[in-house]
């Protein structure tokens, strides 16, 4: 069965206003990758977390192992951010097992 | 059913010499990719492609060559293998910008180089 459960699949903020995505793991994941989708279809990196919490301007992740979760958090959100966040989770021998998807549309 | 297909599954590699890492896809679709997953570093883009005949160089491109001679083939080419360059390789297709589910990986190729 699925091992990620990406959560929402699909979000609306206005701009400057916050929110966060979540990934849900069904067993112990060794790492965990965000990536967003560009207009092209590639995937961009924005977090690799072993553990702990990570922050890159107004993006925020967040992993927890043991809980088997990982959350990207997005602040002040502005109309470029628009587009689809993956997570990705490392399992215990080199797969790697994608998310969803969170469809995220910022608007004025 | 629509696939990504990596070979060979594993492989040993001698410093200096060439591999060829292959893929092939189902999907029809336009874009391919090659990752490496290094501990510590995740997914790391290497070299990709928008269609046959095109390649484009990733985020960590040095050292590899990538060639697409169709639609359903993409192959990630170390002309001098490296022992730097042992890690495991993924392929990926999927197509922009559509849906969330238009990315599918194959099952990986472990390189060693010694």
């Amino acid at each position: 069965g699925d091992q990620v459960e990406q959560s929402p699949s699909a979000l609306s903020l206005h701009e400057g206003t916050g929110s966060a995505l979540r990934c849900n793991f069904t067993t112990t994941m060794r790492a965990v990758q965000w990536f967003r989708k560009n207009s092209r279809g590639s995937l961009i990196n924005l977090f690799y977390l072993a553990s702990g919490t990570k922050e890159n301007g107004r993006l925020k992740s967040a992993f927890d192992s043991k809980e088997r979760y990982s959350t990207l958090h997005i602040r002040d959100a502005q109309l470029e951010d628009s587009g689809t966040y993956f997570c990705a989770a490392e399992t215990g021998g080199y797969k790697v097992v994608f998310g969803s998807g969170t469809r995220l549309l910022v608007s004025p | 059913e629509a696939a990504v297909t990596q070979s060979p599954r594993n492989k040993v590699a001698v410093t200096g010499g060439k591999v060829t890492l292959s893929c092939n896809q189902t999907n029809n679709h336009n874009n391919m990719y090659w990752y490496r997953q290094d501990t510590g570093h995740g997914l790391r883009l290497i070299h990709y492609s928008y269609g046959a005949g095109s390649t484009e160089k990733g985020d960590i491109p040095d050292g590899y060559k990538a060639s697409r001679p169709s639609q359903e083939n993409f192959s990630l080419i170390l002309e001098l293998a490296t022992p730097s360059q042992t890690s495991v390789y993924f392929c990926a297709s999927g197509d922009a910008p559509g849906d969330n589910s238009d990315y599918t990986f194959g099952s990986g190729t472990r390189l060693l180089v010694i």
